[in-house]
């Protein structure tokens, strides 16, 4: 069965500048849930998405957006890049509503410059 | 404000020794306390999880250990091994604010052969 999975793998861009990552959930899966893990300050809950729907948002600004497909794939979109941005965007899936495991794809690595 | 704090964030120790690695907690509305490896380049994968109802679980050679009173969890890794290099975060949740993860700070353990 495959796993979570993320595109890019890493992205470079600019300050001021927009991007977009995806995620792919692990099949039967209906919950996604996007972490920003920066250096110096951990993993830190981005947003949860359900059935298409935002659940619940971190304290993040809201240049921080994204979305669910009705496939539940997801996306997350950063506008106005900021050099604190840069992180490593994980993305995790894990069946819908329950406190069951959180599996986790590999990230996308993003650098603003 | 962190609501988990872990420690050490960094850990040697020789081979077949015993790791440990501390966690503590604020909210008392945690009900779910998983911990996760993550290597390299590599998203966090569970290893073990244990809900507050319960002091101690065991899966192979590890260990968490739970004190509810005292809001502190442990991770015990028996006869550490080599592979056994990696970050581990333990993390929190609070199942009705949502199912997001709240994640220690990470504790990087090198095993020595």
């Amino acid at each position: 069965e495959a796993g979570v999975t993320q595109s890019p793998t890493h992205l470079i861009k600019t300050r001021g500048q927009q991007v977009t990552l995806r995620c792919s959930p692990i099949s039967g899966h209906t919950s996604v849930y996007w972490y920003q893990q920066a250096l110096g300050l951990g993993l830190q809950f981005l947003l949860w998405y359900d059935e298409g729907e935002e659940r619940n948002r971190g304290n993040f600004p809201p240049r921080f957006s994204g979305r669910q497909f009705p496939n539940y794939s997801s996306e997350l979109n950063v506008n106005a890049l900021e050099l604190e941005d840069s992180a490593l965007y994980l993305c995790a899936s894990s069946l819908r509503g329950t406190q069951e495991t959180q599996y986790f794809g590999p990230g996308t690595r993003l650098l603003v410059l | 404000q962190q609501q988990v704090k872990q420690s050490p964030q960094s850990l040697i120790v020789q081979k077949g020794g015993i790791s440990i690695i501390n966690c503590a907690y604020e909210n008392t509305a945690f009900d779910y306390f998983p911990w996760y490896q993550q290597f390299p380049g590599k998203g966090p994968a569970l290893l073990i999880a244990i809900r507050p109802d319960v002091s101690e679980k065991k899966e192979g050679r590890f260990t968490i250990s739970f004190n509810k009173s005292a809001k502190q969890f442990s991770l015990h890794i028996m006869d550490s091994q080599p592979g056994d290099s990696a970050t581990y975060f333990c993390a929190a949740t609070d199942y009705n604010a949502g199912n997001m993860l709240t994640f220690g700070g990470g504790t990087r353990l090198m095993v020595k052969p």
